[in-house]
């Protein structure tokens, strides 16, 4: 069964608002991937997050990986339109089975303008 | 231009109708997957493959076949579909390392009445 559970499941915002979802794990992680789908499109690539206690930025993006490696957010700063998607985390288990990620079950984020 | 295509891009069948959906990658990527997204379940990985001749199963596999006879293909077999199968699926390729994203394909909506 899912062993990554993400929450929320959605979430309707105000353009301005912040917007953060979480993710957690059962199992210790090896690292963690975040990925943006936008309504009708693929899952492209944000980021990967590798070492215990991680923060990384890009631009209005904050990405934390927890220090047990069993949790991850993703935190939007004043979202914007351009933001409207659904947000997934991917993990890879501990003893990394190259390539098997495991995805949680997203978090649809609508902006009103 | 770097690219995981996949064909067809919609599909309509019917119960016990063998099919195969292809995909193919130019990025000379060792990992391939085949995932199927279902509302409310995120990304649900069927099967995955970690070079030529090498697969094993993901989370779903039950009702998929699969080959990698060449490191470009990857192409996903339904013997015989049913209704449960119909879904949204999204092949994807990637290269082992630091920064092992995954790049999708565009998807496939096969609906099985």
């Amino acid at each position: 069964g899912q062993q990554v559970m993400q929450i929320p499941q959605y979430q309707h915002v105000q353009e301005g608002e912040d917007f953060t979802t979480y993710c957690n794990s059962s199992t210790t992680l090896s690292n963690i991937q975040w990925y943006k789908q936008r309504p009708g499109g693929h899952p492209v690539f944000l980021i990967q997050l590798v070492k215990s206690g991680e923060v990384k930025k890009q631009k209005r993006l904050t990405f934390q990986f927890g220090e047990a490696k069993k949790n991850s957010s993703l935190h939007i700063t004043a979202t914007q339109t351009t933001d409207v998607g659904t947000y997934f985390c991917a993990g890879n288990r501990l003893y990394n089975q190259g390539g098997k990620l495991i995805f949680g079950q997203g978090t649809e984020l609508s902006v009103k303008p | 231009e770097a690219q995981v295509t996949q064909n067809p891009r919609y599909l309509i069948t019917v119960t016990g109708k063998k099919l195969t959906v292809t995909c193919s990658q130019n990025m000379n990527h060792e990992y391939m997957s085949w995932y199927r997204q279902d509302p409310g379940l995120g990304l649900r990985q069927i099967y995955y493959s970690m070079n030529v001749e090498v697969t094993d199963k993901g989370d779903v596999p039950e009702g998929y076949k699969v080959s990698r006879k060449e490191k470009r293909n990857f192409p996903l077999i339904l013997e015989s579909p049913s209704p449960n199968q119909t879904s949204l699926y999204f092949c994807a390729s990637s290269s082992p390392g630091q920064f092992d994203e995954q790049y999708f394909g565009p998807g496939t909506r096969l609906t099985v009445t």
